[in-house]
């Protein structure tokens, strides 16, 4: 079957760095997308990875092993506004997006 | 430009009344997307379209039907409400070229809070 798992929740200070991981399981594979969610609101996009290596993109970079299936996103210079959940979605073989239960992050001052 | 716009906000159904989900885009994009997302799971496809006039199931059909007669406009009719239907529901758009394999992000509405009860 077609699976994603990231963690539940995870806590970081405030300035820090987090990192947050994600493996995933597809009948074959597209790309592997990250979005941020704040609570009560949409889904908006954050970053797309298709080949292998790291993209960065400001205070955010998200990194893709396609053999290891494997996925991470980075935050750095952590802000109480980055306080959200983070959903990691993966392409598969139909252009569909399997979608991740989501990572809720918290941000301790 | 709006985006994605989604109405209503909120609602409350009885169980066995029907409603209509309204979604609009203004991008011009030529796939949509509903989704529903239950607390403390993953969006779960209900239907998606690739373009005007075609429609495809996702992974959670049952109970619900979708229509797309113009490219800005993508309702989803629920017919016979159950409390297993109480959800937020997304709708959702994007860019794609499937013949190119050219894929780009799915822009997402604020959402409907339903409750049926």
């Amino acid at each position: 079957g077609q699976n994603i798992d990231q963690p539940t929740e995870m806590t970081a200070t405030e300035g820090a760095i987090v990192q947050i991981n994600c493996t995933y399981q597809t009948s074959g594979f597209n790309g592997l997308f990250w979005y941020q969610q704040h609570a009560g609101e949409a889904p908006t996009f954050l970053s797309y990875n298709v080949l292998d290596g790291l993209e960065e993109k400001g205070r955010f970079s998200s990194f893709l092993s396609r053999s290891k299936g494997y996925s991470y996103l980075l935050l750095k210079e952590l802000q109480m506004k980055d306080s959200a959940s983070y959903l990691c979605a993966a392409m598969d073989s139909n252009y569909q997006l399997i979608w991740g239960a989501g990572t809720k992050l918290i941000i301790k001052p | 430009n709006a985006g994605v716009t989604q109405t209503p906000k909120f609602r409350i159904l009885k169980i066995g009344q029907s409603m209509t989900l309204q979604c609009t885009q203004d991008m011009n994009h030529n796939y949509m997307y509903w989704y529903r997302q239950d607390p403390g799971m993953g969006l779960k496809l209900i239907y998606y379209s690739v373009g005007a006039g075609i429609t495809d199931k996702g992974e959670v059909p049952n109970g619900y039907n979708v229509s797309r007669s113009t490219t800005e406009d993508f309702p989803l009719r629920l017919e016979l409400a159950a409390p297993s239907q109480t959800s937020v529901y997304f709708c959702a758009s994007s860019y794609s070229r499937e013949s190119s394999g050219v894929f780009y992000e799915q822009y997402f509405g604020p959402g409907t809070r339903l409750t049926v009860t």
